[in-house]
């Protein structure tokens, strides 16, 4: 079972706040991801590392923010949340496992944000 | 860019039916595909990894299959189980990311 962690699962919050979406896995994997998901939509890449002071933007533009100061940690921020950032924030890590030619992906729970 | 489409988007079977998922993509140029479940507010969990050079994977009840010349791939479900009701995706690296479909809902009644 992959160890990775996303807090809160859930949050409710008014227009213009700043918010932070934590991330953190315990498996050492360099590489580290943002997915956004709307309700019955696909995935969409919003942010990725590479590894420590290493952070992408995805393919989905995205009025976010990410850092990457330590290996197993990979918060995301909101500096003023507004309606329209109300999803489904889904972190992963990869790692290439033994015997394989590409990383394998693994998902935190996620958080479901509302921005009322 | 990659487009993954996945047929049907919804399905309802009685319980002990095998069943199969299907998923389909437009750029070959892919380095694995995975296929996740996602429950209910919960996150995605891998079932299958199938490495470009591959041609199916099995996990116990699940079997995947890779055509890549066709830009197809199928997720087969044998002995469905009401606690096989989720949300498929189907999901292609072709890089530093995934590109995922809208995936399949299953609904396995008993």
């Amino acid at each position: 079972e992959a160890d990775i962690y996303q807090t809160p699962r859930y949050l409710v919050i008014g227009t213009g706040k700043k918010i932070t979406l934590e991330c953190s896995q315990t498996m050492g994997h360099d590489k580290m991801y943002w997915y956004q998901q709307d309700p019955g939509m696909e995935l969409h890449l919003i942010h990725y590392s590479y590894g420590v002071n290493s952070t992408e933007k995805g393919d989905l533009s995205s009025e976010s923010t990410v850092s990457r100061i330590r290996t197993e940690h990979f918060p995301l921020t909101l500096e003023s949340a507004r309606p329209s950032h109300t999803s489904q924030y889904l972190c992963a890590s990869s790692a290439k496992l033994a015997g394989e030619g590409s990383d394998t992906q693994y998902f935190g729970p996620g958080t479901r944000l509302t921005v009322l | 860019k990659q487009e993954v489409t996945q047929i049907p988007a919804a399905l309802s079977v009685p319980e002990g039916e095998n069943l199969v998922l299907n998923c389909s993509f437009t750029d070959s140029a892919i380095y694995n595909l995975q296929w996740f479940r996602q429950d209910p507010g919960k996150g995605l969990t891998s079932l299958l990894l199938i490495q470009s050079s591959q041609r199916e994977q099995t996990s116990g009840r699940l079997n995947a299959s890779l055509d890549k010349s066709s830009g197809r791939s199928t997720l087969y479900i044998a002995a469905s189980q009401p606690g096989d009701s989720a949300t498929y995706l189907c999901a292609l690296s072709s890089g530093y990311a995934l590109n995922f479909g809208k995936g399949t809902s299953l609904l396995v009644t008993p």
